[in-house]
């Protein structure tokens, strides 16, 4: 099983439409929590930190699930520049980040 | 904002060489970098965390002898592909941290596409 765990998707949604993707972690032991995004052959940027009471920021909330391992980034109102792939990330004990494989969106006219 | 700088962005090169890569951070002191590898669609793979000043702690898989990690200061660290082999061929991206701290912002260099032929 992977440690993280991500539908490669592609989503293909229409501008101003909400999306959702999720992220499963095996180590119970993950300490913090991070979505990035990546632009082809470019490098990740940090989209938002993962908190436990979830948190917001502008079109982006994200959720922190510890007992079912299981996070989510939902976008609302996507728009053209959101398109990139979405990367999960977890910091697991021991201060290593491991990153998911990444779900593709697409956002089209 | 803090910057790490990651130079060359792209390498070609025939099998048999060898390929350094730099990765500097340019505002700030990183006494750890770290080094992944990513192969098209897949996710990154942590390859190798570099302190400054001590040798590199490899991943499971990597060799060590293969990729050899020098982080002499506190603002560069490089990657040397020795005797690179057309399998090598994939996206290397550095990393840097301003401070140890679990949940301290992750500066990315822009990476180095290396070609190997």
């Amino acid at each position: 099983r992977k440690e993280v765990e991500q539908d490669p998707g592609p989503f293909n949604v229409p501008e101003g439409a909400t999306v959702a993707f999720n992220c499963t972690y095996s180590n119970s032991a993950s300490q913090s929590f991070f979505w990035y995004r990546q632009d082809c052959r470019k490098e990740p940027k940090l989209l938002m930190s993962v908190y436990s009471s979830g948190n917001e920021d502008g079109r982006f909330t994200a959720q922190l699930n510890r007992a079912s391992q299981y996070i989510s980034l939902l976008i609302r109102d996507s728009k053209l520049s959101d398109s990139a792939t979405y990367l999960c990330v977890v910091n697991e004990a021991g201060n290593k980040l491991v990153f998911g494989a990444g779900t593709i969106l697409r956002v089209k006219s | 904002g803090a910057v790490v700088s990651q130079h060359p962005s792209r390498v070609i090169c025939k099998s048999g060489t060898s390929v350094k890569i730099e990765c500097r951070s340019l505002d700030f002191q990183a006494t750890t970098m770290f080094w992944y590898r990513q192969f098209p669609k897949q996710s990154l793979m942590l390859m190798a965390t570099s302190n400054e000043g001590s040798k590199a702690t490899y991943e499971q898989g990597v060799e060590k002898d293969k990729f050899l990690i020098n982080h002499a200061s506190l603002t560069l660290s490089t990657l040397t592909v020795t005797s690179a082999h057309p399998e090598d061929s994939s996206f290397y991206i550095c990393s840097a941290r301003e401070s140890p701290g679990i949940n301290e912002k992750l500066f990315f260099g822009s990476g180095t596409q290396l070609s190997v032929l």
